[in-house]
């Protein structure tokens, strides 16, 4: 069965300064790896996909893929209070993909100190 | 565009009851996918429905079913209610199956007493 491992905090980081957040994953032959936000009291919202090995990033976003490790990874550049919410990390529940079944982690709890 | 409706958003049971609960994915989305999310066990996937048939299951007993109608409005239904069935139930709908880019519901509130 799948795995997917996050620490779940809380992680304390001031304004300004970086968050990172680590996720990793049991199934090697995982290839697909989402970053999920979830506010408190609201649903989760897709903030980054990833699927090559290295780095994607998207404004102030950075995932960071490692198959070989089987790790992945979430930055957040100049974190703002907005930021403050728990980040689920997923992967396609199913091998060969095909389907919208994820495997959620349990979630990292970011608070952004002001 | 309207997102994803779940109804009702919150509901009380009792054990032994069962349960319906309504997902209207995002018009033109086909593919609903439903979650159950406990402070525990966090986020898991319950079933998947694609031009209204399952097309996966995740581990949960068979009391946890549901359905897909053809305007891809789905349903999902617990019987036999049990006071661990008390979570957050999210729907989510995709536009193209197999991205893992879903947009969720706010979700159903289910309470077992």
């Amino acid at each position: 069965q799948k795995e997917v491992e996050q620490n779940s905090g809380p992680l304390s980081v001031p304004e300004g300064a970086i968050a990172s957040l680590n996720c990793t994953y049991s199934d090697r032959g995982s290839q697909s790896f989402f970053w999920y936000r979830q506010y408190s009291g609201k649903s989760p919202e897709l903030i980054m996909s990833i699927y090559s090995n290295g780095d994607k990033e998207d404004g102030r976003f950075t995932a960071q893929l490692n198959k070989a490790s089987q790790y992945v990874s979430l930055l957040i550049r100049d974190s703002q209070p907005s930021d403050s919410a728990t980040y689920l990390c997923a992967v396609p529940a199913f091998p060969g993909g095909g389907a919208d079944g994820l495997t959620f982690g349990k979630g990292t709890h970011l608070i952004i100190q002001p | 565009k309207a997102g994803v409706t779940q109804t009702p958003r919150y509901l009380i049971k009792t054990r032994g009851q069962q349960v319906t609960l309504s997902c209207s994915p995002i018009s033109g989305h086909r593919s609903v996918s439903w979650y159950q999310q406990t402070p525990g066990q966090g986020l898991q996937f319950l079933f998947e429905y694609f031009s209204e048939t399952q097309r996966n299951k995740g581990n949960f007993p068979g009391r946890f079913s549901g359905r897909q109608f053809s305007n891809s409005r789905s349903e999902m239904n617990v019987s036999t209610l049990e006071l661990g069935d008390s979570a957050l139930y999210l729907c989510a709908s995709s536009s193209f199956r197999g991205t893992g880019e879903l947009f969720f519901g706010e979700g159903s509130r289910l309470t077992v007493l």
